[in-house]
């Protein structure tokens, strides 16, 4: 069954270095989103992508965090600088519509640490 | 702005029983969807089962059903003669009919115990 894949699976970075989270969606989807879980936390949604442009994006996705679909493949979340408080566990998720009722198909996560 | 509660941070429960997961959630919208996520340890969510607002019938997916009662705002989870593969974090979501995002309750981790 296709699943939606994340890599990498564990990064450290340094507060203020730029991080580069892949996430690779099912093939034959058109939405992607990206959610964020810190330690101990509710998930919470930052971004929803479509046509190559953002759809939607919490107050969270500030200007520090932008999303890219390089090719017809990836689809990644940048965090230009990175700060301590954006360690957390980011997801991606794909759906293959928008309409509500649609199951978001999420990734196993990668687990960013910042020092 | 729209919250999912769930109150019981842990949860377990024998082989073959019956356990209950409890959710709740405000909303002043009429038109959303419910959902509830599984995530067994190390893995990706994965959805269990789902539940349009309008409709009054409660979902069910096998083992798995929704006690859902849309005026009081709660939306909890049975889950019938639990198995060991059951055992996992369930989260409890909400989805605005006119928007992207799933909106999470902080989950429950169930554990069954043989």
């Amino acid at each position: 069954e296709p699943e939606v894949t994340q890599t990498p699976s564990h990064q450290v970075t340094q507060m203020g270095q730029e991080v580069i989270l892949r996430c690779v969606p099912i093939s034959n989807h058109l939405y992607f989103y990206w959610y964020r879980q810190i330690l101990g936390q509710k998930v919470e949604f930052l971004v929803s992508f479509y046509n190559n442009e953002i759809s939607e994006k919490s107050e969270i996705f500030d200007d520090q965090f932008s999303v890219e679909r390089p090719d017809g493949s990836n689809f990644t979340l940048k965090i230009r600088s990175t700060k301590l408080e954006d360690s957390a566990m980011y997801f991606c998720a794909s759906s293959p519509g928008i309409a509500s009722y649609n199951e978001q198909f999420f990734g196993p996560g990668t687990r960013l640490t910042v020092l | 702005a729209q919250t999912v509660t769930q109150s019981q941070p842990e949860m377990s429960v024998q082989e073959a029983e019956t356990v209950t997961l409890s959710c709740t959630y405000d909303t002043s919208e009429s038109d959303y969807y419910l959902f509830w996520y599984k995530q067994p340890p190390s893995r990706q969510m994965i959805l269990v089962i789902r539940q349009e607002a309008y409709k009054q019938q409660n979902a069910t997916e096998n083992r798995f059903s929704v006690n859902f009662q849309k005026a009081a705002k709660s939306f909890s989870l049975k889950i019938s003669d639990s198995q060991l593969g059951d055992a996992a974090m369930y989260f409890c979501a909400y989805r605005s009919a006119d928007a992207d995002k799933l909106i999470f309750g902080t989950g429950t981790r169930l554990q069954v115990f043989p």
